[in-house]
């Protein structure tokens, strides 16, 4: 059965500063993976998602993630970190039953 | 952002007691789903739907049953609500299969509803 790991529970940044979000996944085949933000309260946005092609994918709000097979990994990244950015972070595989699997989110914390 | 409105947003009941959640969309998307997020958990599938009376189980569906009589509306019963049942529910649509090929199997989220079983 396919899973996601986020090995992070909370991370803490300092503004402007760079991000990376780990995730890893267990999935047979070709996976689907998405990056999801949850601010407080609310539901969830989209990021960026990895289909097929280029392995670098690029996002909204300044976000990228790499897909490394070798690695069964799909990490997010940002170069410069804002105060807007804090918030919780899913990391997703398409499951079986068509929805998604999430993994149980890294709660990001940033510092002025 | 996408059409889709939940109710109610917050609900305390008792346990024994029988919960129906009311997801509704305007975007006439085919596919529609339900999640539960807790603590240590993240989001699981209860149920789906892939078109009018067409629904599947997800991970977590023990305890839940659905109906969806129109495309837009996607109710999630709780038959008779148990303390494990208490979460934060979010309903999701997608045009296509999430594990589609095309451009158009982004899922998108509700805000949430707030269910406390005491």
């Amino acid at each position: 059965a396919q899973s996601v790991t986020q090995p992070d529970i909370h991370i803490t940044v300092s503004e402007g500063a760079s991000l990376e979000l780990r995730c890893n996944y267990s999935y047979g085949a070709t996976p689907y993976l998405f990056w999801y933000v949850q601010s407080p309260g609310q539901g969830l946005q989209l990021l960026l998602k990895y289909f097929s092609g280029d392995t670098l994918v690029q996002g909204i709000k300044g976000f990228e993630a790499e897909f490394k097979r070798s690695q069964s990994s799909f990490n997010l990244r940002k170069p410069s970190v804002h105060w807007s950015d804090a918030a919780e972070y899913f990391c997703a595989v398409v499951g079986g039953a068509d929805g998604l699997t999430f993994g149980k989110g890294t709660h990001l914390i940033i510092q002025p | 952002d996408a059409g889709i409105t939940q109710s109610p947003r917050h609900k305390v009941t008792e346990t024994g007691t029988p919960v129906t959640l009311r997801c509704h969309q305007t975007e006439n998307h085919r596919y529609m789903y339900w999640y539960r997020q807790d603590p240590g958990h993240g989001l699981r599938l209860i149920h789906y739907s892939y078109g009018v009376k067409d629904t599947d189980k997800g991970e977590v569906s023990d305890g839940y049953s659905v109906s969806r009589s129109k495309t837009e509306d996607f109710l999630l019963t709780l038959e008779s609500a148990t303390s494990s049942q208490t979460s934060v529910y979010f309903c999701a649509i997608s045009e296509s299969r999430v594990s589609g090929l095309g451009g158009n199997n982004e899922q998108f989220f509700g805000p949430g509803t707030r269910l406390t079983v005491l």
